[in-house]
């Protein structure tokens, strides 16, 4: 399952399937990127983050990509299990900044 | 080791009640971030400490709400005169050092004003 084009909120993908999310960044001097998971009645958990030397890097199940071109950034998921049912939150931060800002999420609903 | 803790999980209160959040950091983290999730919208930045600098409260939303954090490592959000616009969750968060280091977050605060 995929969210392409406009930010959707809202992903349903099939148990076992790749899920990839999709955010598109508004600040052209960010250059560190990083993804939440967001559970239910939880704070934010890192996944995985991604700096702007970079184009792509890989963590347990989860590969990042990041095309500073188009300002755009993925998650991809493989394998997506249950567990993985969350809403998720890119986030974006500009060099000697702290604060990191947001996107809207999106709600990955894994189907069983 | 222990994360980020946050207390009260959660919170009521009535309309013009003043309310205190805690937050514990991760031990050894320097750097304290509070932040606002309203229902089903993402994450607002309130406030910044770093060690013993100035904070940064560019995000706060009114003079309503002020923190502080003692001796470097437990803050504490206050929110005076709440209003029903209040109602939020708020989180906290610590990282190692300033920029660009992972932000840890808390399980947050889920505030109801009435």
């Amino acid at each position: 399952g995929e969210n392409v084009g406009l930010h959707l909120p809202t992903l349903s993908v099939q148990e076992g399937d790749n899920s990839i999310i999709n955010c598109a960044y508004s600040n052209s001097a960010s250059d560190y990127f990083i993804w939440y998971k967001q559970e239910s009645g939880k704070g934010p958990q890192f996944i995985i983050d991604i700096r702007s030397n970079m184009d792509k890097r890989q963590g347990q199940r989860v590969t990042v990509l990041l095309n500073k071109t188009v300002k755009h950034l993925s998650l991809q998921i493989a394998a997506t299990q249950p567990g993985d049912s969350a809403v998720y939150f890119c986030a974006e931060n500009k060099r000697a900044d702290y604060k990191l800002s947001f996107g809207a999420g999106t709600t990955v609903t894994v189907r069983a | 080791g222990a994360g980020v803790s946050q207390s009260p999980s959660n919170k009521v209160t009535e309309k013009g009640k003043d309310v205190e959040l805690r937050c514990d950091p991760i031990s050894g983290h320097t750097a304290l971030y509070w932040y606002r999730q309203s229902l089903g919208q993402g994450l607002e930045f309130l406030i910044y400490f770093q060690g013993n600098s100035a904070p940064d409260k560019s995000g706060l939303p009114s003079d309503r709400f002020s923190a502080e954090r003692t001796g470097g490592s437990v803050s504490t959000l206050t929110i005076q005169r709440t209003q029903q616009e209040d109602s939020a969750v708020y989180l906290c968060a610590s990282s190692l050092g300033a920029t660009q280091e992972t932000q840890y977050f808390g399980p947050g605060t889920r505030l109801l004003v009435l």
